[in-house]
């Protein structure tokens, strides 16, 4: 079956550049989620798109942005990069029928962000 | 503010050992709880998911328990593996209409053989 592609799988970026990380939902999930995982960390949530449209948010820095494209695909943007933005970083995908709430979230392999 | 516990941070046991990994949430009201296991540098899988309306889910070796009044659960492993050697994680779902999980930090296992 098909599941939640992440892309780049790694990514090595200097401080004060920027990064874009993208996710493809399994086909048919009409939800995304981005969750943050610090080094030893337990994975924290950012922000999730319902139908292209933000539906929740979370931890999210002002310098990270992201936005849910019309095929349902997903970009996070993370801009003036920091040391402390290394982490791997999870895409999830879900089916929310008539919007209800969805009972799981399918995750991506994820993106290992490293700031120099 | 949810916050999810797990206990032991690790655990070390020799193969064929049965065990348990337990996971403690403060606010009651979830619409459920799921299951992970993450080996190292890798991604999410998905073991069990259990609604707030059930007591308990099992698959293949695994239990999951919930009891949703004490804010409590447990992942049962039955005959323990080398194979099983990685981080368990909890995460709950909240009531309202919240979509993100909320993480405990895991329990890391190590099965010796």
């Amino acid at each position: 079956a098909a599941g939640v592609i992440q892309s780049p799988r790694h990514l090595i970026k200097e401080k004060r550049e920027t990064a874009t990380l993208k996710c493809y939902p399994i086909p048919r999930h009409d939800t995304v989620y981005w969750y943050q995982q610090g080094p030893g960390q337990d994975p924290q949530f950012l922000i999730s798109f319902y139908e292209k449209m933000q539906s929740d948010k979370g931890s999210i820095p002002d310098r990270f942005s992201a936005q849910q494209f019309s095929d349902y695909h997903s970009e996070l943007n993370m801009s003036s990069l920091e040391l402390g933005d290394s982490a791997l970083y999870f895409c999830a995908s879900s089916l929310n029928p008539f919007g209800r709430v969805a009972d799981t979230q399918y995750f991506g392999p994820g993106t290992r962000l490293t700031v120099l | 503010k949810q916050e999810v516990t797990q206990i032991p941070a690790a655990l070390s046991v020799p193969e064929g050992e049965n065990l348990v990994l337990n996971c403690s949430f403060t606010d009651s009201a979830i619409y459920n709880l799921q299951w992970f296991r993450q080996d190292p540098g890798k991604g999410l899988t998905s073991l069990l998911l259990i609604q707030s309306s059930q007591r308990e889910q099992t698959s293949g070796r695994l239990n999951a328990s919930l009891d949703k009044s004490s804010g409590r659960s447990t992942l049962y492993i039955a005959a323990s593996q080398p194979g099983d050697s990685a981080t368990y994680l909890c995460a709950v779902r909240a009531q309202g209409g919240s979509e993100k999980l909320v993480f405990g930090k895991g329990t890391k296992l190590t099965v010796n053989p």
